[in-house]
């Protein structure tokens, strides 16, 4: 069965870094883009970072670009996501996902 | 720009059908889209992808209540027979430099 399991989520003081791990099962990992999506509280999905199946190209949402950094280890099938001087305004549940996989999702909360 | 748009509600009676919209923005009108419902406090689900002819091709387990067609700009995924665990947000998403959502529609079952 294919899977998406996140983790890394948790109170982070602004300014400061987080790291979100992905790890997948059940399909070829190495053979998919991988995307992270988040979604703030009360709100809709958004974009956030894609990385090609081989790690060569990352992509990032005008909002994380130049904070965020989005990676791979398909040798360990599992994504990441390096979140550098974290705002408020990214307090959200983060989601990995593949063209037609989603995980449940990790929540990041931003507060001093 | 490329931009979805979909009205913020919807709402239909148990057993009967729906019919949501994705619209495309101009200079955009032959981009295939994907449908993703989202029930109350759980994670996105893939349904479909749904390209501008009508073909759609669905994920694993999406029942055949669920179906995709396209007009011009427009994408719509149509839910018959309604059930109760049908009231969810709906997404549909289409593919930039990454990918772009719509603002969702929360369709709510009578």
């Amino acid at each position: 069965q294919v899977h998406l399991v996140e983790s890394g989520g948790g109170v982070v003081q602004p300014g400061r870094s987080l790291r979100l791990s992905c790890a997948a099962s059940g399909f070829t990992f190495s053979d998919y883009p991988m995307h992270w999506v988040r979604q703030a509280p009360g709100k809709g999905l958004e974009w956030v970072a894609v990385i090609s199946y081989d790690g060569s190209d990352q992509y990032y949402a005008d909002s994380v670009k130049g904070r965020f950094t989005v990676s791979r280890d398909n040798s360990k099938s599992t994504l990441f996501l390096q979140m550098n001087s974290l705002r408020a305004e990214d307090a959200a549940i983060y989601y990995c996902a593949n063209a037609h996989v989603w995980g449940q999702g990790t929540t990041v909360t931003v507060s001093s | 720009q490329l931009v979805l748009t979909q009205s913020p509600s919807a709402s239909a009676s148990l057993g009967a059908s729906v019919k949501l919209t994705c619209t495309l923005s101009s200079g955009h009108s032959t981009y295939a889209i994907a449908w993703h419902q989202q029930q109350p406090e759980k994670g996105p689900r893939y349904l479909m992808k749904l390209n501008s002819d009508g073909s759609h091709s669905k994920g694993d387990g999406i029942p055949d209540r669920f179906s995709g067609s396209s007009s011009g700009a427009e994408r719509y995924l149509t839910i018959s027979s309604l059930q109760s665990e049908d009231e969810a947000d709906y997404y549909c998403q289409t593919w930039g430099t990454g990918w772009v959502f719509g603002g969702g529609t929360k369709l709510t079952v009578l």
